[in-house]
């Protein structure tokens, strides 16, 4: 089961370079998540979406955009990086049904330095 | 807004010992509640959860329940392993109705470090 896919795994880049982590998931899940983990702290939520063509700020949006063309995509687009955004990016997914007990997927994160 | 408060780490046991990680919650509603677990160099993965008062998750000798009175949702496990070494994470989502998309509040995570 591929499950959650994201790439890259890790990432150097300079500041002021854009880059986009890409996220695709094989479940068939309409919710989609991007987190972001400093260390010694939780996840932070920078964009979700519920579905195909809709997306929403989290708790840490500034600085990123995403977009969902499909279902299975969910890329993260950094503009003009700054070391601030050095951290460990996960992406995540979820059925929208069942309430709010469903469990979360995640990917298994990609590193991003920012020099 | 919500929150999650966990105690602070690094929170190290003797193999056996036993395993208390306290977690509090600030939520207006009814929100689930699970315990997430991040083994060194990988993502999160789901432990247990609780959907709704007195539940009780339990999951690979872990156990925690749901308790809206105190608003807590403590982690235990009777015997510890070294391969329970990892950082586990207590999260709330939103109850539903409240505008869709599950979306996880993370308390800052327990590293759990387990000696031989």
């Amino acid at each position: 089961n591929a499950g959650v896919t994201q790439t890259p795994k890790f990432r150097i880049l300079k500041i002021g370079q854009s880059m986009t982590l890409q996220c695709t998931q094989d479940m068939n899940h309409n919710y989609m998540y991007w987190y972001r983990q400093d260390p010694g702290m939780g996840l932070k939520l920078i964009y979700y979406s519920v579905g195909a063509g809709i997306t929403d700020k989290g708790e840490v949006p500034n600085g990123y955009n995403v977009s969902r063309s499909t279902t299975e995509d969910f890329p993260l687009r950094l503009e003009l990086a700054a070391p601030s955004q050095t951290s460990v990016y996960f992406c995540a997914s979820s059925y929208s049904t069942g309430g709010s007990g469903n469990t979360i997927y995640f990917g298994e994160g990609s590193w991003l330095t920012v020099v | 807004g919500n929150s999650v408060t966990q105690m602070e780490g690094p929170v190290t046991l003797s193999e056996e010992a036993f395993l208390t990680i306290n977690c509090t919650y600030t939520a207006t509603g009814y929100p689930s509640l699970f315990w997430y677990v991040q083994y060194p160099g990988e993502g999160l993965q789901l432990l247990l959860k609780a959907t709704k008062a007195d539940d009780k998750g339990s999951n690979k000798g872990f156990e925690a329940t749901y308790r809206k009175e105190t608003t807590s949702f403590h982690l235990e496990k009777g015997s510890v392993q070294v391969s329970d070494s990892a950082v586990y994470f207590c999260a709330l989502s939103d109850p539903p109705d409240t505008g869709g998309g599950n979306k996880l509040t993370f308390g800052t995570g327990t590293q759990l470090k387990v000696e031989l």
